[in-house]
Order: structure tokens, then C-alpha cells, then sequence
């Protein structure tokens, strides 16, 4: 099953860039790399997924390093909202087994 | 709103008993998912249909079933229930096919509380 190595808990300031840092060893060629967040008494909510390049959206970008082995998810300017367990996860290609590591739990200080 | 609708949102129930749990996926996503989160655990993957077929299976316990119906809701039975059950159980929806799995769309849980 797939594993993902992420740091128990993070902290940043307010309206400072946060970068989430993500190891997937076990990654083989086709397997995307999803983020995730989990508020407060709320669901999992997709944050970004990416295959090999960058990519940006609205919420976030991820940074994917060349041997896809890590990722870095970057929150460019940190809101209290933004506080949240962030889980970054992969498919085994072939499994279908949708796997969540234990996750950084994000704390932001105003 | 993610459009995955789960039913109880609340359950509170004795040990030994069996409960249902029900989701209903958003409309035209042919994959559901089912997890398990304990208090401040992380998500335990249960089970996963697509099209009404079992396609990948997790730690499931086998006091635990799962079925996907045609009209591709999806119920989780949990019986024999025990107090190390009480979790919040997440249901979620994904519209990707047989070659992968895109994004998932999670439901807000239905929280068992088992006394």
C-alpha cells in the first residue's frame, strides 16, 4: 500500500507562506500525488493533485520534486482559516486503495 | 456542500447492535468510498465500490459489510458493534473511471456513538 511521510504538526503566522512538506517513497511513474484538508468538525475537502510538473490553483500550489519521490505543498499567505489537518496521499497504480497518511495538523497564529 | 448526502449524521447505540450507515454519492460519480476516523485519528480507508462492485478493500472488519446499490447509493453495515467503533464514518464520491481515481468529494460524516 502506498505510504506518505508527513511531519505531525506545523505552525505559521498569519499572512506568511506555509510550505507543507510531503515524502512518497513508495510512488511508482503513474500515480498522481493528491492534497487534501480536513477543517474542524468538517470532511476532507481536495486541495490540488499534480503528476510531475508545479501546479497552481486558487487555494494552493504543489511543488513535485524531480525524482517525485517528495512534494511540497505552499500556502502563499496563511489565513486562521487555513487551519486545518493536511493530508498529501497517492494510488498505488492498479490497488484503488485511496490511502490517507496521518496528516499535519496546520496551526496558524494570528 | 461537496453533493455526498450521509445519513445519520448522528447514531448513538449499545454494544452488540447493528447500525447502517448511508450515503449517497453526487450525481453521475460511480466510485464510493468509505473511512473510518477515530477521536483524533487519521482516516482509515475501509472499502471502495465502483459501478456496484467492490474494487478495493482496506482494513475492514468483518463485523463490517458495504454494498453499492444500482442507483449507486451506498450503505455500510456495522454489527456485533463494539465501543472501539464509535468513529466518525466518511463516505466519499469520485467521478474517475476504471483507470484511476480523481478527485474525491467527501461527505460530512455520520458520527456513531457506541455506549
Amino acid at each position: 500500500d502506498a505510504k506518505t511521510t508527513q511531519p505531525n504538526s506545523m505552525e505559521s503566522n498569519e499572512e506568511e507562506p506555509v510550505h507543507l512538506p510531503c515524502n512518497h517513497s513508495t510512488i511508482s511513474g503513474t500515480d498522481y500525488i493528491h492534497w487534501y484538508r480536513q477543517l474542524p468538525s468538517q470532511g476532507p475537502e481536495y486541495v490540488i493533485h499534480g503528476l510531475t510538473s508545479n501546479v497552481n490553483n486558487r487555494m494552493a500550489s504543489l511543488a513535485i520534486a524531480e525524482d517525485r519521490k517528495s512534494s511540497t505543498l505552499i500556502l502563499h499567505r496563511a489565513t486562521l482559516r487555513d487551519a486545518a489537518v493536511y493530508y498529501c496521499n497517492h494510488v498505488t497504480s492498479g490497488t484503488y486503495k485511496y490511502i490517507f497518511g496521518t496528516g499535519t495538523r496546520l496551526k496558524v497564529l494570528a | 456542500d461537496s453533493g455526498v448526502t450521509q445519513t445519520p449524521k448522528h447514531l448513538i447505540t449499545a454494544t452488540g447492535q447493528r447500525v447502517t450507515l448511508r450515503c449517497s454519492p453526487r450525481s453521475g460519480d460511480l466510485s464510493v468510498y468509505w473511512y473510518q476516523q477515530s477521536l483524533d485519528q487519521g482516516l482509515q480507508f475501509l472499502i471502495q465500490y465502483y459501478n456496484g462492485e467492490e474494487r478495493a478493500k482496506g482494513n475492514i472488519l468483518e463485523r463490517f459489510s458495504a454494498q453499492q446499490f444500482p442507483d449507486l447509493h451506498s450503505e455500510l453495515n456495522l454489527s456485533s458493534l463494539e465501543l472501539g467503533d464509535s468513529a466518525l464514518y466518511f463516505c466519499a464520491s469520485s467521478d474517475a473511471g476504471l483507470a484511476g481515481v480523481g478527485e474525491l468529494f467527501f461527505g460530512e460524516g455520520s458520527r456513531l456513538t457506541v455506549l
